[in-house]
């Protein structure tokens, strides 16, 4: 079985400043990871996926999350955030050879960016 | 191109009663999956159709079932519904066996229990 654990349920941060969104998960066999965005009313959507090669995964949108076997994370990271960042962030695994719509998520992460 | 699209996006409904969710796949795609998001929790996986057939199912009981149709679109649902019920329910549709093709998520439908 698979779980997925997301650090913290807040992150408050300004304008501009870097932030980190963090998540471990555990595993008996190897997963894809994925980080999921959802804005107030609406759906999920992709932010960006690890499924194999280079560790370093970046979206379009700035972006980068880093994968860790050793430690099991996959944390969130943007060098500087923009307002429009405000959202919920969600990790998600799934197991290697699965559908990939067989997701397990973590609790999520609400981000605040503060003017 | 229309994305994936699920209606009704709000319903009420009682203690007991039965409802029926619907959920019309991103064109081209052949996958349905469901989800349930409680208030302040990370989305859990109900279970995924594919070729009208259940494929693969998460930890919901008997009172949870779904179709497929040949169009590829599906219905979620739920009889004997609880208090616990309340929730965002979302449909997600991709390509089987297309690891590379993000999963799409619908905007969902949010089910309160009265």
């Amino acid at each position: 079985a698979q779980s997925v654990t997301q650090l913290d349920s807040q992150v408050p941060v300004f304008e501009e400043a870097p932030v980190e969104l963090r998540c471990n998960y555990s595993s008996s066999v190897s997963v894809y990871l994925f980080w999921y965005v959802q804005y107030p009313n609406q759906g999920l959507q992709l932010l960006l996926k690890y499924l194999s090669g280079s560790t370093l995964v970046e979206s379009i949108n700035g972006f980068e999350a880093e994968f860790n076997k050793s430690q099991t994370s996959f944390h969130l990271r943007k060098p500087s955030v923009h307002i429009s960042d405000t959202a919920e962030y969600f990790c998600a695994v799934s197991p290697l050879g699965g559908s990939q719509g067989n997701l397990i998520f973590g609790k999520g992460t609400k981000l605040s960016v503060k003017p | 191109d229309a994305g994936v699209t699920q209606s009704p996006t709000h319903l009420i409904k009682t203690r007991g009663q039965q409802v029926t969710l619907r959920c019309s796949p991103k064109s081209g795609h052949d996958t349905v999956s469901w989800y349930q998001q409680a208030l302040g929790q990370g989305p859990q996986f109900i279970f995924q159709y594919y070729e009208e057939e259940e494929r693969q199912r998460g930890n919901f009981p008997d009172r949870f079932s779904g179709h497929q149709f040949p169009n590829y679109s599906s219905e979620l649902n739920v009889n004997a519904l609880l208090l616990g019920d309340s929730a965002l329910y979302l449909c997600a549709s991709s390509t089987q066996g297309a690891l590379n093709q993000p999963q799409h998520f619908g905007d969902g439908t949010r089910l309160s229990i009265l």
